[in-house]
């Protein structure tokens, strides 16, 4: 049973444009975090978020935890080639079980 | 190295062979978990063991799987009677405890054939 569906699936768009990521359940989680999948490699985590309504920055990505800590956003502005990846979002249970989105395969296109 | 080793890397296996896939994860996490990765898809939870306590199996997908910890290291999954259908990624990662990070190994890329 996946807890955790993302959208959109795929996406691709061009080297600049803004593009919003969307991670939703129907479960509370303690706390969610985001990772990034480059192909062959493992996700490594980008960032984690602890508090309903938490807005955390890293340069021109933006994450937020819903305020019913059930959903969260990736925001990406002015994406760069570099920012190609898988994105995955993971819940974090009572019982420190991960719970991993479905994903969100971006392409940014120079 | 610090990391979380998975071994082997590759496995090419016929259908209705056994297989083991083996995980070493970061030393003093005591959190362990498994995952199936399909082409392009999300991460598919298969099983989980935290220090002591009995592993939670609920993600495993038919009883061909079966996954061991020996203590707080080395863990081994394996897949009895290989389908086509277990073709996919297998990761494994470990983490320190609640809110933690999950430090992830590259996988094993299972075929079979």
């Amino acid at each position: 049973t996946q807890l955790l569906e993302q959208s959109p699936q795929f996406l691709s768009i061009q080297e600049g444009e803004n593009l919003t990521v969307y991670c939703n359940s129907s479960s509370v989680f303690s706390s969610l975090q985001w990772y990034r999948q480059e192909p062959g490699e493992g996700p490594v985590l980008l960032v984690t978020v602890v508090t309903g309504g938490e807005v955390k920055k890293l340069k021109r990505l933006t994450f937020q935890f819903g305020d019913a800590r059930k959903d969260s956003s990736l925001h990406i502005t002015a994406a760069q080639p570099g920012d190609t990846g898988l994105y995955l979002c993971a819940g974090i249970g009572t019982g420190n079980q991960f719970y991993f989105g479905t994903g969100t395969s971006l392409t940014v296109i120079p | 190295g610090a990391g979380v080793s998975q071994s082997p890397s590759n496995k090419v296996t016929e259908k209705g062979k056994d297989v083991e896939l083996r995980c070493d994860p970061i030393s003093g996490h005591t959190a362990l978990y498994w995952y199936r990765q399909r082409l392009g898809q999300g991460l598919e939870f298969l099983i989980y063991f935290q220090g002591n306590s009995a592993p939670d199996k609920s993600g495993l997908p038919s009883d061909r799987f079966s996954a061991e910890r020996t203590g707080e290291s080395v863990s081994t999954l394996t897949i009895q009677r290989t389908q086509q259908e277990d073709s996919a990624v297998y990761l494994c990662a470990s983490s320190l405890g609640v809110n933690t990070e999950a430090f992830f190994g590259q996988g094993t890329r299972l075929t079979v054939v």
